[in-house]
């Protein structure tokens, strides 16, 4: 079981950056997915979840109508497409798994290796 | 949103203590509990879910109790390669929410 992160960067105050997980070693599309996030040197926030087939989507409230989850069952991938980025917004973000069937949140494991996101003018 | 509040913050041990890390929740939240532990440069990883179930591959010598607002992780006899931060987390509901984090330090 692995998910791989890509698609951080350095992005100015106001611009928009889209994030992937890649995964693989089990099956994608009957699992519930979420984006985790850890700014420096702080603790981890959950970001965003979304539901097997992409109908259900849940936000935090600092990150809603900014940033929107999604995922291609076809392609076994996640997306986190960021808009209207913050200084606030930079951390290590994390596309983490429930370990479980179905469309269960909260037990994540495996986590990847994190993709970064500078927001900075 | 449901707060998590982790103590300590911080905890010194020696290899072979006994350490337990608490965790409070706002509200009742049954026993939808997760402890995870992170390494530096590391991602986390899930240790324990459901308040007391051991993942699957994680040492036995790692327990986790509680159930409503109090949880308790324990280490029965700490090892070289316990020394990390851990985080509870819980998922009764949206925003799904951590605590603040207790470091493990060596004494």
């Amino acid at each position: 079981v692995q998910v791989l992160e890509s698609g951080g960067g350095l992005v100015q105050p106001g611009e928009s950056l889209r994030l992937s997980c890649s995964a693989s070693g089990f099956t994608f599309s009957s699992h519930a997915m979420s984006w985790v996030r850890q700014a420096p040197g702080k603790g981890l926030e959950w970001v965003s979840a979304i539901s097997t087939t992409g109908a259900t989507t849940y936000y935090t409230d600092s990150v809603k109508g900014r940033f929107t989850i999604s995922r291609d069952n076809s392609k076994n991938t996640l997306y986190l497409q960021m808009n209207s980025l913050r200084a606030e917004d930079t951390a290590l973000y994390y596309c983490a798994n429930d370990i479980r069937d179905g469309n269960n949140y909260g037990w994540f494991d495996p986590w990847g290796q994190g993709t970064l996101v500078t927001v900075s003018s | 949103d449901i707060q998590m509040t982790q103590s300590p913050s911080s905890v010194s041990a020696s290899v072979g203590d006994r350490v337990t890390i608490t965790c409070r929740a706002s509200q009742s939240i049954t026993s939808r509990l997760a402890w995870y532990q992170q390494k530096p440069g590391k991602a986390p990883k899930l240790l324990i879910y459901d308040a007391s179930n051991l993942q699957s591959g994680v040492p036995s010598r790692f327990s986790g109790s509680g159930s409503g607002t109090d949880f308790t992780l324990t280490i029965s006899s700490l090892q070289p390669e316990d020394f990390a931060t851990y985080y509870c987390q819980q998922a009764k509901s949206f925003p799904l929410t951590f605590g603040g984090g207790t470091k493990v330090e060596i004494k």
